[in-house]
């Protein structure tokens, strides 16, 4: 099956710094999306991504859909306490969902 | 606002014990989904379904059975529980056929068999 490499697997990040994770795969997708995930709780989602070269903020995260299609990144700017937890990314290709193992991100105050 | 409500949020089991996990959702979403999720690996599908009375199996269908008698219930169950199913299992629901507008995900069922 289509499998996700995730990286880097783990950060830790002063409070400010900018952060930049990446998924990449060896398969095509159609659609990347990317999901955060608190201790305790279920991933939620942050930003999807339908199109090749397609670029999505949603406050201070920015996502791209790579144009290869094999890959995708999330860009985080001036990070804060609150965005420690674990980033996931997943692909869509036709009815197959797939997702990464995850970026575990520390935030140091 | 309760989303997709999982039960219970831990659970023991000692190997060979039968339980079963509790998934409603209030969105009235079609498509709904079980997954597992464990250390260093992404969350891997075991079963889904695409309405009121379907069921189909995922990637990890193993050892594992579905139920989805009411639109908002999705229920799993393990037949004869084995440490290999330790795990972290989830419960989605999407508006969309495919999940491409993103899952709703419950908060998540610890379980652990000794």
């Amino acid at each position: 099956g289509q499998q996700l490499n995730q990286s880097p697997q783990s950060m830790f990040i002063q409070e400010g710094e900018d952060v930049s994770m990446n998924c990449t795969s060896s398969s095509i997708f159609n659609t990347w999306l990317w999901y955060k995930q608190d201790p305790g709780e279920g991933p939620v989602l942050l930003i999807a991504l339908y199109k090749a070269g397609e670029l999505t903020s949603n406050g201070r995260l920015t996502a791209q859909f790579g144009i290869t299609r094999k890959d995708s990144f999330l860009n985080i700017s001036a990070s804060i306490p609150s965005d420690v937890g674990i980033y996931f990314c997943a692909g869509l290709f036709n009815n197959d969902m797939r997702f990464g193992a995850g970026t575990r991100l520390t935030v140091k105050p | 606002n309760a989303g997709v409500t999982q039960t219970p949020k831990f659970r023991v089991l000692k190997t060979g014990q039968s339980m079963t996990l509790l998934c409603a959702q209030d969105m009235n979403h079609e498509y709904m989904y079980w997954y597992r999720q464990d250390p260093g690996m992404g969350l891997r599908l075991i079963h889904y379904s695409v309405g009121e009375g379907t069921t189909a199996k995922g990637e990890v269908p193993d050892g594992y059975n579905v139920s989805r008698l009411k639109k908002q219930n999705f229920l799993l169950g393990l037949e004869s529980a084995a440490p290999s199913q330790t795990s972290v299992y989830f419960c989605a629901s999407s508006y969309s056929p495919r999940g491409d507008w993103g899952y709703t995900f419950g908060s998540g069922t610890r379980l652990t068999v000794v």
